[in-house]
């Protein structure tokens, strides 16, 4: 199956800085990549996305790029608030067959935002 | 909307106990799914069901099993509780994708199982 390496595993910045948290991925079959924000005691929330067919997204303050060659994705947060403190997975999925849907997702990396 | 919901929140097993834990969705969501989450490891796929009647097992089914018998419950029955399975287990669903494109997963709030 699918392999998803995420570093780093924890993440402080000052309020205002940015973080980049860089995912990579096994299969080159794989072709969507969700990121998925988690606060304590909650259960995972999608924040953004992206397919295959698409090298960059954005939204608002957050950016997700992709780069199938090397097989690696990031996720890029601008302007950060405390608010933004959670732990945040990246995810792939294999879109063939009986795997299709099914998410492999990353360890976790825990961001800290210091007001 | 509820979205998705799980009962219990909490729970306290004894080793050889069974139990159910329960997850709906009033979405009308075909796709749900079981996850387990330890920590530092992320989220590690259990079962999931493309439809009611249909399930198929993920990257670690062994000591769980699931049934679906309407779109909106998906329960996961843990038979012979291990101090393995202490574990926090999510709920998800989503919509079906067309052809190749995918949906979002929406989880539900989770439940903490201790098995001792």
């Amino acid at each position: 199956g699918e392999n998803v390496e995420q570093h780093p595993s924890t993440l402080s910045v000052q309020e205002g800085d940015s973080a980049v948290i860089k995912c990579t991925y096994s299969d080159s079959a794989s072709n969507y990549f969700p990121w998925y924000k988690q606060e304590l005691g909650k259960g995972p929330q999608l924040i953004i996305d992206i397919r295959s067919n698409v090298g960059e997204k954005k939204d608002q303050r957050i950016a997700v790029t992709l780069n199938k060659t090397a097989k690696h994705f990031s996720l890029h947060i601008t302007e950060t608030q405390p608010e933004d403190s959670a732990v945040y997975f990246c995810a792939a999925s294999i879109g063939r067959g009986s795997t299709l849907g099914r998410l492999y997702f990353g360890r976790g990396t825990q961001l800290t935002v210091w007001p | 909307n509820a979205g998705v919901t799980q009962t219990p929140k909490f729970r306290i097993l004894k080793i050889g106990q069974s139990m159910t834990l329960q997850c709906a969705q009033d979405m009308n969501h075909n796709y749900m799914y079981w996850y387990r989450q330890d920590p530092g490891m992320g989220l590690k796929l259990i079962y999931y069901s493309v439809g009611a009647g249909i399930t198929d097992k993920g990257e670690v089914p062994n000591g769980y099993n699931v049934s679906r018998s309407t779109t909106e419950d998906f329960p996961l029955r843990l038979e012979l509780a291990a101090p393995s399975q202490t574990s926090v287990y999510f709920c998800a669903s989503s919509p079906p994708g067309q052809g190749w494109t995918y949906n979002e997963q929406f989880f539900g709030p989770g439940t903490r199982l201790t098995v001792l």
